[in-house]
This record gives C-alpha cells, structure tokens and sequence, in this order.
C-alpha cells in the first residue's frame, strides 16, 4: 500500500525557515518524481515544486522560487521541503504526492505568524 | 505562467442531477490535465488523468472531456457523495497550474 506521510509542520514567525518531510512506503521511491502542494485556508490549490525521480531536475512556483528548497534523500525514502524567509502567505496545508498525483500524504499545516 | 480559468466557483445541485465544471486554458496544454475531488478536511483525489482517463477505482458517472482549450468535468446522475470541491490541473508546462476550484453544494 502507498503511503507518503507529511511532517515537520507548525507555528513559526516572519521571517523564519522550517523543513518538512515527506515519509514515502509501498512503492520504488527512487524511481518516481515527487511534487510539494499547498492550501491556504479556505483557497484553492497550488503547486510549488516538482523533483525528479534522481534529482536531476527541480521546478518551482514563482511565490516560492529562491525562497524554498525541495530536495530528496532515497536512501531515506524521504522527500524534503526547505522553506526560508517565511511569510504569512505561505501559511497553508502542505501536501506531498507521487508522480502523476495519484498519491498524497495527509498533509502537514504550516502557520506562519507574529 | 498558464492560467487555468475555472468556472463556476460554487454550484447548488439536486441529487440525480448532471454537473459539469469547465477549466479554459490560457494555453495549450494538449491532454495534460488532471481533474481532482476534495472533501472537507481530506487530501485531494485524482479523479481524471490526461482530460479524459478515469483513475482507478472512480465511478463511471465521472467523465472528462476536451473542446479546444476548454476541459469539462462531467458527473451524471449526481450522488451525495460527489458533493465535494473539485480542482483541476495541467501539467504540461511549468510551473503546472491549478484552477481556482469549484465547491458543490446541495439545494
């Protein structure tokens, strides 16, 4: 069974970094691109960032580009995101997903606030 | 960046009924678009793949399509499991782009 399970998540201020991770079980890891989604309360979604299967390829939103880093450790089976400089409009659930989005994690909630 | 315009953003609907919601693509993006459901608190669910594909384990009532730059989302026969919000996304250029959303709602 496929399973990607989101942590890392919580309250922090302007300004501040926090990193997430995305636990992935049931499938080849290495061999899947991985993507980070979010959404704001009570908004639709967005992408943010695409890796490939071997990291040789990384995509982000404009809103996040230069800000947050995703990354992933195979070994580990773990997709990573890295997020600096926070904002308060980066406060959202943050979801992982496998691929071709047949898969999400549950996701993890990122607030960020003074 | 493609913009996904999706219409309507919110839908009153009767159980049995037909729905459809469109997303027009600001460019092409040929058959790279995904539809998904979303139900309150929930993760989202591919429902569609490449505009017209049913994933795996969704009714058949579900159906995309393609007209030029305008992708529909079709559910028949409206059960009260369906009301949810629905999203769609292409993914043939970067950064990939979601619609705005549409929420279900029951009369």
């Amino acid at each position: 069974e496929v399973q990607l399970v989101e942590s890392g998540g919580g309250l922090v201020q302007p300004g501040s970094s926090l990193k997430l991770s995305c636990v992935a079980s049931g499938f080849t890891f290495s061999s899947y691109n991985m993507h980070w989604i979010r959404q704001a309360p009570k908004k639709g979604l967005e992408w943010i960032a695409l890796i490939y299967y071997d990291s040789s390829n990384k995509y982000y939103a404009d809103s996040v580009k230069g800000r947050f880093t995703i990354s992933r450790d195979n070994s580990k089976n773990t997709l990573y995101l890295e997020m600096n400089s926070l904002r308060s409009e980066d406060t959202a659930m943050y979801y992982c997903a496998k691929s071709r989005y047949g898969y999400w994690g549950q996701g993890v909630m990122v607030t960020v606030s003074s | 960046d493609i913009q996904m315009t999706q219409s309507p953003s919110s839908m009153s609907v009767s159980l049995g009924d037909t729905v459809t919601i469109t997303c027009r693509a600001s460019q092409d993006v040929g058959i790279y678009v995904n539809w998904f459901q979303q139900k309150p608190g929930k993760s989202p669910r591919r429902m569609i793949y490449r505009a017209t594909n049913l994933a795996d384990g969704v009714p058949s009532r579900f159906s995309g399509s393609r007209s030029g730059s305008d992708y529909s989302l079709t559910i028949s026969s409206l059960e009260s499991e369906d009301v949810a919000d629905y999203h769609c996304l292409q993914y043939d250029e970067y950064p990939y782009t979601f619609g705005a959303g549409t929420k279900l709602e029951l009369k």
